[in-house]
């Protein structure tokens, strides 16, 4: 069976654009969370969306949104790009979003700011 | 900030069973104890999680100390594609939200 599949895979922007960033859940998942993972750190929670509403929203400024589709896949979006944006994006999913059941991470869409 | 405090590396020989230890001294009757691992370049991948029993899975055993204070996960024979960042994390539900906080986990070395 498929796992979560993120596209793209890595990504070059300049400072000042706008990226989108696509997210597949496994087959039946319909809870999707988004994370930011600098070099060196641990993912940082982004987002949480379950059944297309957000249920939770990390500390991130509003230049980041997100948005689950009726099929359960998900989009983040950053819009004016910095530097620091430079980061592993990553997209997990569950079943229903609840903590007795795993979250299964995509491997990430590396994106460069440059 | 992580509920759970790990050693930041440790090393094991192939063959041998690397035992990782964690500290969540502050964890609530609900809350669930997971690990995950990232492997260079990688996502994070799900091993194991548990409640209040020990749990075994073909990848890994966990063993959650009665007073749930703390817990170890067990690699039972350990080889070279071992090698990673192992994450302890206790899963924290406020309101309606499933956030998975990481901390900077251990960076476990297989030695050949």
């Amino acid at each position: 069976d498929a796992g979560v599949t993120q596209s793209p895979t890595h990504l070059i922007k300049t400072r000042g654009q706008h990226v989108t960033l696509r997210c597949s859940p496994i087959s039946g998942h319909k809870s999707v969370s988004w994370y930011q993972q600098v070099l060196g750190q641990g993912p940082q929670f982004i987002f949480q969306y379950y059944e297309k509403e957000e249920r939770g929203r990390g500390n991130f400024p509003d230049r980041f949104s997100a948005r689950q589709f009726p099929n359960y896949s998900s989009e983040l979006n950053v819009n004016a790009l910095l530097l620091g944006d430079s980061a592993l994006y990553l997209c997990a999913s569950s079943l229903d979003g609840r903590p007795y059941q795993p979250q299964h991470f995509g491997d990430g869409t590396r994106l460069s700011i440059l | 900030d992580a509920k759970t405090t790990q050693p930041p590396s440790m090393d094991c020989a192939e063959g041998r069973a690397a035992n990782l230890p964690c500290n969540h001294s502050t964890i609530s009757g609900n809350e669930y104890v997971y690990w995950y691992r990232q492997i260079h370049s990688q996502g994070p991948q799900y091993i194991i999680h548990g409640l209040k029993n020990n749990e075994t899975n073909e990848m890994a055993s966990l063993i959650i100390t009665e007073d749930r204070k703390s817990s170890t996960l067990i690699l039972p024979h350990a080889t070279l594609r071992d090698t990673a960042v192992y994450y302890c994390i206790v899963r924290v539900a406020q309101n309606r939200d499933d956030k998975i906080i990481f901390g900077k986990g251990t960076r476990l070395h297989i030695l050949p």
